[in-house]
């Protein structure tokens, strides 16, 4: 089956800095990328939707600043939170899409974040 | 309010217990996905269904998509230990996918 990346798997900042996670397909060419948040025993938060070279859409309550996304190429998206504060830790995951809409989104491992 | 209601939240069941968590909408769904997660990894895939009325089987698991297409239910046949985990019903909607609040499943041995 498909294989998504993320790197980090955790990571601990403190706050005031910014930190960058990625996230790669690495079997496949990913047309979409989504970045979702997640707290503990809860549900998975869409927070924004990329397409290969071009800009992110965010979801209403999502600071674009604030959480930075580029998805350069087909197999890459990057996810930059910027001015890390400790509300900020949590856990976040991306999944891909290979193809339009009717194709199946694959999950990454997650990245933990910690804010001290 | 959420576009996916799942119920129950939270399950705690002896091994070899029977089970059904339940994925209701008030929206059609062009497809729907249940995924299992355990603690500090990412969603699993399990099944995607598509047609209104289908059911498919994963071994203990029964996976059936409403005849309107607005509903799912994952039933799970004599859990085992290893079925524990966060289970996840998600809908396709346009680009996006909806996610229900999830199910927390604890087997007991």
């Amino acid at each position: 089956g498909a294989v998504v990346s993320q790197h980090p798997s955790w990571v601990i900042c403190k706050s005031g800095t910014s930190v960058k996670i990625e996230c790669r397909s690495l079997d496949f060419q990913a047309t979409t990328m989504f970045w979702y948040r997640q707290f503990p025993k809860k549900s998975l938060m869409l927070m924004a939707t990329s397409n290969e070279g071009s800009k992110a859409t965010y979801e209403q309550g999502v600071e674009k600043d604030k959480f930075l996304i580029n998805h350069a190429s087909l197999t890459l998206s990057t996810l930059t939170v910027t001015s890390a504060h400790p509300e900020d830790s949590s856990f976040y995951i991306c999944s891909a899409r290979e193809g339009g809409l009717a194709g199946e989104q694959y999950f990454g491992p997650g990245t933990r974040l910690t804010v001290t | 309010t959420q576009l996916l209601e799942q119920s129950p939240q939270f399950l705690s069941i002896q091994e070899g217990e029977n089970l059904t968590v339940y994925c209701n909408s008030s929206s059609v769904f062009s497809s729907l996905q249940w995924y299992r997660q355990e603690p500090g990894e990412g969603p699993v895939l399990l099944v995607t269904v598509v047609t209104g009325g289908e059911v498919k089987k994963l071994k203990r698991l029964t996976f059936q998509f409403g005849d309107a297409r607005k509903d799912s239910s994952l039933h799970i046949t004599a859990a085992q230990p290893g079925d524990t985990g966060l289970y996840l019903c998600a809908g396709a909607r346009g680009n996006k996918l909806v996610f229900g609040a999830g199910t927390i499943l604890r087997v007991k041995s």
